[in-house]
């Protein structure tokens, strides 16, 4: 099992500019997450989705967009980038219940000029 | 809004030392993680534990629920566990922090000198 995958791993952006960030894991996870990670900061909630099908919004959604297209992967997109948004993004999933621990995406480190 | 704080920030010791890393937080939980960030960058789970003591190999998590607190021990420290060590705890109420409400602290920088 490759657990969670993410592409690309870096990505330069200029403002302005968009792109999508790729995840796909195959555990058979119900919930998938987008993560920021700042400097001096803790891990940020961008987005979630409990369930193929269904998105909500986390701690810091402006900016982004998610698409859940199957149980396997889940998208994220910056429709028009701003340097605000350079950051390390991080997917992480889970199986339903409160029980359970997430795994993490390598990350992608963006940057965005 | 529950707040997660990790003491010390940064901390660097010597091979072999003993290692605690602190984790306090505000408001009630149902479940505490630790978590392990290596220079790569990649995350990885240690522990999940809502009461008690965990133990895996050297790493040892306990957490006091009525002092809403909890401690990561190193036994026997080597140079390999030089990381950021992060905590996140899920409220009991879920407040700005999504479905799992997962909040973290800044994590802790550890180095360990051979």
């Amino acid at each position: 099992n490759a657990g969670v995958t993410q592409t690309p791993k870096f990505q330069v952006l200029k403002t302005g500019q968009s792109m999508t960030l790729q995840c796909a894991q195959d555990m058979n996870h119900n919930s998938m997450y987008w993560y920021r990670q700042d400097p001096g900061m803790g891990l940020r909630l961008i987005y979630y989705s409990a369930s193929e099908g269904t998105t909500d919004k986390g701690e810091v959604p402006n900016g982004y967009n998610v698409s859940r297209l199957n149980k396997r992967e889940f998208s994220l997109r910056l429709e028009s980038a701003a340097p605000s948004q350079t950051s390390v993004y991080f997917c992480a999933s889970r199986p339903s219940g409160e029980a359970y621990e997430q795994y993490f995406g390598p990350g992608t480190r963006l940057t965005v000029t | 809004k529950n707040e997660v704080e990790q003491s010390p920030q940064n901390l660097t010791a010597q091979e072999g030392e003993f290692i605690t890393i602190n984790c306090s937080y505000s408001v009630g939980i149902s479940a505490l993680h630790w978590l392990q960030q290596h220079p790569g960058g990649g995350i990885v789970s240690l522990f999940m534990l809502s009461s008690g003591k965990k133990k895996h190999g050297r790493l040892i998590a306990t957490i006091n629920i009525q002092e809403k607190h909890s401690s990561l021990h190193i036994t026997a420290s080597h140079p390999r566990d030089s990381a950021v060590y992060i905590c996140a705890v899920r409220s009991l109420s879920y407040s700005g922090g999504g479905a799992d409400g997962l909040t973290f602290g800044k994590g802790t920088h550890l180095i360990i000198q051979p």
